[in-house]
């Protein structure tokens, strides 16, 4: 049971959108702590991909974009590519554990 | 370029240690903390533990307080984690990976993880 809740699975057909949702609580992103987002490959190790709630580090392409709203986080995939097929990961900090927590992981399918 | 190498990892038998090393480099070491995030069979990604930049400040998982310890040896370029009482639910892999920035929690870059397995 992960403290950050994420649907198991998302799909979408090549060129459209796809939503991945991450909600937490009080004690970590409706504290205010920060989103991070990561995607992990097939067999690859996991690579960061938005932090700070909306921020893309250099190299991500701009169809990643992440968002929050009170508890929750999003995060979009736009123009979806075969090679977007990867499972991703939403995380925070939980000042009540004390702990980094990690969402329990959402594998994305370009149909 | 930034690169973290873990290695280490092994068949183990419950109750047995084993210790884990991760060894960076393309960054200035003794200025990020340093986390460890663990990967059981096909589940999730579970947060360990983290050093900080001089080793003074450690946290960890309450499923490995007690019985695991991270350190590090900022003239070596190198991480470790001790981990001892190994139990079955230890096995998974295990990457080290660097925080973005102080505090700010971001794993910015990742080895490619060394895997443990704790199996009779």
């Amino acid at each position: 049971q992960s403290v950050l809740t994420q649907p198991p699975s998302v799909s979408g057909a090549p060129g459209q959108r796809a939503t991945i949702s991450c909600t937490g609580s009080s004690s970590n992103i409706g504290a205010g702590y920060d989103v991070h987002w990561y995607q992990q490959l097939p067999g690859a190790a996991p690579r960061l991909l938005i932090y700070g709630d909306t921020i893309r580090p250099s190299g991500v392409p701009d169809r990643f974009s992440g968002s929050k709203s009170g508890a929750s986080a999003s995060l979009a995939i736009t123009g979806l590519q075969a090679e977007d097929e990867a499972v991703y990961y939403c995380q925070s900090y939980d000042f009540s554990l004390p702990a980094v927590v990690f969402g329990g992981g959402s594998k994305l399918t370009v149909l | 370029q930034v690169q973290l190498v873990e290695s280490g990892g092994g068949v183990v038998q419950p109750g047995g240690s084993l210790r884990l090393s991760c060894a960076v480099s393309g960054f200035t070491f003794s200025r990020y903390g340093i986390h460890w995030v663990r990967q059981a069979p096909g589940k999730g990604l579970e947060w360990v533990a983290f050093i900080n930049y001089d080793g003074n400040n450690e946290d960890y998982a309450d499923s490995v307080k007690g019985r695991f310890t991270v350190s590090r040896d900022n003239s070596k370029n190198t991480l470790y984690l001790q981990m001892n009482s190994l139990r079955i639910e230890d096995t998974g892999v295990y990457y080290c990976a660097k925080d973005r920035s102080y505090g700010d929690n971001v794993l910015e870059y990742w080895g490619q993880g060394t895997v443990v397995t704790v199996s009779s």
